[in-house]
């Protein structure tokens, strides 16, 4: 089955620095890679989604990049503020019948400011 | 209105009893799913049912049952609970191969 790992498990940056989240997926059949931001005590939610036939994809401060040669994909928040910072959490997903998501392990983010 | 809404939110009790909580979406989906995240926040899929239909069965433990009424609902029952069954549950919904699964705000189960 699908396997998601997840880097770093932790990171800490400066107010207004970029942070880089990457994961790797292990089956190529997946075609779904969605990224959740988790705050203390409350649900995930969504914050930007990316389709293998797609290679990257913009919303405001946060971005994601795909490369499905190599199974992996990113998450980029530039010019970060205290509130980015939460769990997030990477998933990738094969379509098929279930819509079954498997998540990584997550990363902290801290932003000091 | 909350699209995912789950009940209770917080539930304690102790071990060896069976509780249930509640998950309802309006977002009119046809999948739902219930997801344990643990104390180091590791987020697992349990079940996925999908009109009612049981489709993801992830080797959760038997004391698990879960119930779907109707689409729009999906309980989970819990019997005989452990120590180890202390996490918080999430349930979300979404389509089969569509839409971005939505969560609920998690109800934390905690075992004394």
């Amino acid at each position: 089955g699908e396997n998601v790992e997840q880097h770093p498990s932790t990171l800490s940056v400066q107010e207004g620095d970029s942070a880089v989240i990457k994961c790797t997926y292990s089956d190529s059949a997946s075609n779904y890679f969605p990224w959740y931001k988790q705050e203390l005590g409350k649900r995930p939610q969504l914050i930007i989604d990316i389709r293998s036939n797609v290679g990257e994809k913009k919303d405001q401060r946060i971005a994601v990049t795909l490369n499905k040669t190599a199974k992996h994909f990113s998450l980029h928040i530039t010019e970060t503020q205290p509130e980015d910072s939460a769990v997030y959490f990477c998933a990738a997903r094969k379509v098929e019948y279930g819509n079954k998501l498997v998540f990584g392990a997550g990363t902290i983010l801290r932003v000091k400011s | 209105d909350t699209a995912v809404s789950q009940t209770p939110k917080y539930l304690v009790t102790q071990m060896g009893n069976d509780k249930s909580i509640k998950c309802e979406q309006n977002l009119g989906h046809d999948t739902m799913y219930w997801y344990k995240q643990d104390s180091k926040k590791f987020l697992k899929i349990m079940f996925s049912y999908n009109n009612k239909e049981l489709i993801i069965n992830e080797t959760v433990p038997n004391r698990f049952s879960p119930k779907s009424p109707d689409k729009a609902h999906l309980n989970l029952h819990i019997n005989s609970l452990e120590l180890g069954d202390s996490a918080v549950y999430f349930c979300a919904s979404g389509d089969p191969v569509g839409q971005p699964q939505h969560f609920g705000d998690g109800t934390r189960l905690s075992i004394l």
